[in-house]
């Protein structure tokens, strides 16, 4: 069992491009979260998906974030425009249910420069 | 929203010894998790414990729900129990307790 993988580890990019964050979870999980790691901040949550569907994303920001789980594939999370403030480590979980123990990811480091 | 407090925020030990990371929580809940966060950044689940106790190896676990508060051990400390140590407590809509609000975690450094 790989465990779930992100990818990729560090993603340098610069102001107003696109960053796309990818994550696929455990074998036998259905339940994807993404959250986001700021020195200052800690880890805050950003969205809970299952397939096809975005449960909660109230702790995404209003504009330039989105993020799918589609049918077939990893989990996307999108960064439109990317700005220096979107610089943080970006960490996806899955659970085989609901509130049920989370494995993260190894993260993924995003640099707007 | 829930708040989550973990105590010491700082701890230094040496090679061999024990401990004890405390976490305070605002309201009731019914899931808590204990996390480590290695020095390269991973974050490695340790625990899945909304109440009672478990133990894994050198680490063990109390959550006493009614008082709102957990505990966590760590006997024999080794350097590579160093890192940062987190408590997220779940909180979300119809009882499902999926959205995980973290502490500021509590830096552990164990010394040879």
């Amino acid at each position: 069992n790989a465990g779930v993988m992100q990818n990729p580890r560090h993603l340098v990019r610069r102001r107003g491009q696109e960053a796309r964050l990818r994550c696929s979870p455990m074998k036998g999980h259905s339940h994807v979260y993404w959250y986001r790691q700021l020195p200052e901040e800690g880890l805050k949550f950003m969205v809970y998906l299952q397939k096809e569907n975005i449960i909660d994303e109230s702790g995404m920001p209003k504009e330039r974030f989105s993020a799918e789980f589609p049918k077939e594939g990893p989990s996307i999370l999108r960064i439109q425009q990317v700005v220096r403030g979107d610089s943080a480590a970006y960490f996806c979980a899955s659970s085989p249910g609901a509130g049920y123990g989370y494995t993260f990811g190894s993260g993924t480091r995003l640099t707007v420069v | 929203g829930i708040q989550v407090e973990q105590s010491p925020p700082d701890l230094i030990l040496q090679e061999g010894a024990n401990s004890t990371l405390r976490c305070n929580f605002s309201d009731s809940v019914n899931n808590l998790q204990w996390f480590h966060q290695n020095p390269w950044g991973q974050l490695i689940n340790l625990f899945y414990i909304p109440s009672g106790t478990k133990q894994n190896g050198r680490l063990s676990a109390t959550t006493v729900a009614t008082e709102r508060y957990s505990l966590l051990y760590i006997s024999s400390s080794q350097t590579t129990d160093s890192g940062v140590y987190f408590c997220a407590v779940g909180e979300g809509s119809g009882g499902s307790n999926y959205k995980l609000t973290f502490g500021k975690g509590t830096l552990l450094t164990v010394n040879p």
